[in-house]
């Protein structure tokens, strides 16, 4: 089935860690977006790739890295995991050719900083 | 600045119809997405409106008025399903989608 594929789906991770979550997707999308959800606030965005190679910052990047090494996989690295990055993290790609960039979302990280 | 604004909660009767509003205030706007969201899981895109005027696409419509930077997303004959989050969403002059923090809308039987 085409999608976008994130794992963990969910993960606890102590303060001062270093997290990875994988993004993947299988829709040759050029475009590639990190958000961050938290209740009471709009979708917030981390970091976007407009394409293989380019990286850009987003609303809420500091703490935050990404890479984009190829078209499928827009990894986003938490390099030392802080309670304030508690969040549920969503991926989303895009086909920009349409114009409209409508967005394609992963099924979402939940993630728990202690 | 760039704000938007959407009501956090609503209520509605199955079989009915409701109207969630949207507002926005930017220098740049190149369009309006509204997309739905069932608790815990992601985001599925439902409408986009770039010109003024209602696009229908069958049970939901979505309206926008760019010089009232005002947008709202109808739903006639409600079913249960429909109960989940409804974000609005404005793209500005970068391009950069600008959230609202979505309503929540309730459907009792």
């Amino acid at each position: 089935i085409a999608g976008i594929t994130q794992a963990p789906t969910s993960q606890i991770l102590a303060a001062g860690r270093r997290m990875t979550l994988r993004c993947t997707q299988d829709m040759r999308h050029n475009a590639m977006y990190w958000y961050r959800q938290d209740l009471g606030l709009g979708l917030r965005l981390i970091h976007y790739s407009n394409t293989a190679g380019t990286t850009g910052k987003g609303e809420v990047p500091d703490g935050y890295s990404v890479s984009r090494a190829n078209t499928d996989d827009f990894p986003l690295t938490l390099a030392s995991a802080v309670p304030s990055q508690t969040s549920v993290y969503f991926c989303a790609s895009s086909d920009d050719s349409s114009g409209a960039n409508v967005l394609t979302f992963g099924a979402g990280s939940r993630l728990t900083v202690l | 600045g760039q704000n938007i604004d959407q009501p956090t909660e609503m209520t509605a009767t199955e079989g009915a119809i409701v109207q969630i509003n949207c507002t926005y205030q930017t220098s740049g706007f190149n369009g309006l997405f509204w997309y739905q969201q069932h608790a815990g899981e992601a985001p599925t895109f439902l409408s986009y409106n770039v010109l003024d005027g209602l696009e229908e696409k069958g049970r939901f419509s979505s309206f926008l008025s760019r010089s009232k930077g005002y947008s709202y997303l109808l739903l006639k004959e409600l079913q249960m399903k429909d109960s989940a989050s409804y974000l609005c969403a404005f793209m500005d002059s970068n391009y950069q989608l600008i959230w609202g923090a979505g309503t929540k809308l309730i459907i009792k039987p």
